[in-house]
């Protein structure tokens, strides 16, 4: 079946800091990829998709490359700011038959930009 | 702007009292997802409408259903709430295809007592 898998967290940082959050897949096919965020008290925001190989997704300084080969879809940021705090999902989108366009989720990287 | 807007932000029900959960969007999308995240978790989807059409997980409790009068409201209704229902629930929008990425509301928590 699908799966994403990520880096583990928590991740701390200190403002300005590189940030990478690496993210692998298990999926038949191509799948489309995503980076989502969650704020603190607040729903999914999509961050960034990628849809096939070699695609470059980039929003707000933060990008991901769909790489086929190694089947990643690592989330890089080049500093960070306090703002950036948040909870970053990676995830998969490929169709379980039908209309249903699945996302799979991976577990979530809770990120912390200190000051 | 466009959006996808829950309410209410914050629910409590007690145990076994039914409670309904509003979503709305203005994107015109023709596919609305309901999501539940319990604590540290990824989402979990309960069900999906693709535009009438309601298509269930096989592993969403039947105590979970849903209502989708129009386009632009979709409703989740947990008939008997349990203390394991506590968790946030999250509205997702998107239009049909695989690559165009879903749009979440801002959820609702809901909390039983």
């Amino acid at each position: 079946g699908n799966s994403v898998t990520q880096m583990e967290g928590p991740v701390t940082l200190s403002e300005e800091a590189f940030l990478t959050i690496n993210c692998t897949y298990t999926a038949t096919g191509y799948p489309s990829l995503f980076w989502y965020v969650q704020y603190p008290g607040e729903g999914l925001q999509l961050l960034l998709k990628a849809t096939k190989a070699d695609d470059k997704g980039s929003n707000k300084g933060f990008e991901a490359t769909y790489r086929k080969e190694t089947t990643s879809f690592h989330l890089e940021k080049g500093s960070v700011q306090v703002s950036d705090s948040a909870v970053y999902f990676c995830a998969l989108s490929r169709n379980s038959g039908g209309s249903n366009y699945k996302l799979t989720f991976g577990k979530g990287t809770l990120l912390t930009v200190n000051p | 702007d466009a959006m996808v807007i829950q309410n209410p932000r914050y629910q409590v029900t007690q145990f076994g009292k039914p409670v309904t959960l509003s979503c709305s969007q203005t994107l015109n999308h023709n596919v609305m997802y309901w999501y539940q995240q319990k604590s540290s978790q990824a989402p979990k989807l309960l069900f999906h409408y693709y535009d009438k059409d309601f298509n269930n997980e096989a592993d969403t409790p039947d105590n979970f259903q849903s209502r989708r009068p129009n386009t632009s409201f979709c409703f989740l209704d947990i008939r008997s709430p349990g203390l394991g229902d506590a968790a946030m629930y999250l509205c997702a929008t998107s239009r049909s295809g695989m690559g165009t990425g879903k749009y979440f509301g801002p959820g609702t928590r809901l909390t039983v007592t």
